[in-house]
């Protein structure tokens, strides 16, 4: 049973530009959610897909977006960038629509924007 | 939307020492769960326990979902349970989403 994976790791922008991060559900797992990570801080619900439809989200802009494949793995992406953006970035997956099941978290990206 | 709050915020404890960290919530759940995040900021389910008790090892949980606040205990800490220890949430209303508290920052000195 493969565990979640995350891409890049780490990475650095500049503010105003574009970013895409990915995230690889684990096996027999149909939800992923993404979660926003200042230092010091609690993990922020940013939003949540089921089979490939967003189904929950938290109070971020839409500049911040995302997409789930058929495979069931994710991508975040973040329009124009802010400094205060700069943050690890998680993802998590699960199994069922309402996403209240065990969640397994991936190692994270952490995003640094100059 | 939901409230999550921890406490304490920051605990330094003997090695061997027991603690209880405690979540309160302020409204109806559908699940509870306790994480640990280690130094390099991975997450890692130590119980999903949205009523009663459950232990594993070292450690246990209770959730009293009725009077909205759950417990962690643990007990002969080590230093390898340092880190940050997150409650989250479903709320029962409002959406699919999940909710964590601040955390609690553990030390456990050797």
């Amino acid at each position: 049973e493969t565990g979640v994976t995350q891409s890049p790791t780490h990475l650095i922008k500049t503010r105003g530009q574009q970013v895409t991060l990915r995230c690889s559900s684990q096996s027999g797992h149909n939800t992923v959610s993404w979660y926003q990570q200042a230092l010091g801080q609690g993990p922020q619900f940013i939003f949540q897909y089921y089979r490939e439809e967003e189904n929950g989200r938290g109070n971020f802009p839409p500049r911040f977006s995302g997409l789930q494949f058929p495979n069931y793995s994710s991508e975040l992406n973040v329009n124009a960038l802010e400094l205060d953006d700069s943050a690890l970035y998680l993802c998590a997956s699960s199994s069922g629509q309402s996403g209240a099941n065990v969640l397994t978290f991936g190692a994270g990206s952490r995003l640094t924007v100059l | 939307g939901i409230q999550v709050e921890q406490s304490p915020p920051d605990l330094i404890l003997q090695e061997g020492a027991n603690s209880t960290l405690r979540c309160n919530f302020s409204d109806s759940v559908n699940n509870l769960q306790w994480f640990h995040q280690n130094p390099w900021g991975q997450l890692i389910n130590l119980f999903y326990i949205p009523s009663g008790t459950k232990q594993n090892g070292r450690l246990s949980a209770t959730t009293v979902a009725t009077e909205r606040y759950s417990l962690l205990y643990i007990s002969s800490s080590q230093t390898t349970d340092s880190g940050v220890y997150f409650c989250a949430v479903n709320p029962y209303t409002g959406g699919f989403k999940t909710i964590f508290g601040a955390g609690t920052r553990l030390f456990v000195k050797a």
